[in-house]
């Protein structure tokens, strides 16, 4: 009965290379969330993915950034050209239904904490 | 845009002090939902509001939803080093939405 599972834990990119962050969410799950935190600071929604389908990109910056969610395997945050500002933690959450479903939990993985040199 | 505001945003104390962080929102949510995070971990989630007035307890944390369901409250009795982290809420919709946080750090 695994976790969230994201990989790696860390990642370390050079300027202009791309990142890609790895997220399996628990069984039986089809709800994806993916945020980020920069250090001391709360969870900034970026992405809401259903299988196959992009629910809400309202926070993912318009530029380099991509998700997916397909339907075998993993959901996938993509940071192309990174920069140094991307260096933050990036959290993946799960659920069994919306949020808006009274008592339905998200639960988040570990989270990868990507640093740009 | 809904707005979730935390405070205070650091809290330091000493252990078997008392402890409150508060949670206040611009707009109502399906429900609110507080969680811990510990340093290099995830969140995890420690309770889900949803009624106006509602209290939970869990063991040493009480959680208060107020009667408008705008705001919120942790109370932490006799604080422990263990219930050192990041505490943060979240209002429900079709995704969470997250505060900034307090970071309570308890010393022994």
């Amino acid at each position: 009965n695994a976790g969230v599972m994201q990989n790696p834990r860390h990642l370390v990119r050079r300027r202009g290379q791309e990142a890609r962050l790895r997220c399996s969410p628990m069984k039986g799950h089809s709800h994806v969330y993916w945020y980020r935190q920069l250090p001391e600071e709360g969870l900034k929604f970026m992405v809401y993915l259903q299988k196959e389908n992009i629910i809400d990109e309202s926070g993912m910056p318009k530029e380099r950034f991509s998700a997916e969610f397909p339907k075998e395997g993993p959901s996938i945050l993509r940071i192309q050209q990174v920069v140094r500002g991307d260096s933050a933690a990036y959290f993946c959450a799960s659920s069994p239904l919306p949020p808006e479903t009274l008592n339905t939990e998200a639960f988040f993985g570990q989270g990868t904490r990507l640093t740009v040199v | 845009t809904q707005l979730l505001e935390q405070s205070p945003q650091f809290l330091s104390i000493q252990e078997g002090e008392n402890l409150t962080v508060y949670c206040n929102s611009s707009s109502v949510f399906s429900s609110l939902q507080w969680y811990r995070q510990e340093p290099g971990e995830g969140p995890v989630l420690l309770v889900t509001v949803v009624t106006g007035g509602e209290v939970k307890k869990l063991k040493r944390l009480t959680f208060q939803f107020g009667d408008a369901r705008k705001d919120s409250s942790l109370h932490i009795t006799a604080a422990q080093p263990g219930d050192t982290g990041l505490y943060l809420c979240a209002g429900a919709d079709y995704k969470l939405s997250f505060g900034a946080g307090t970071t309570v750090t308890v010393r022994a």
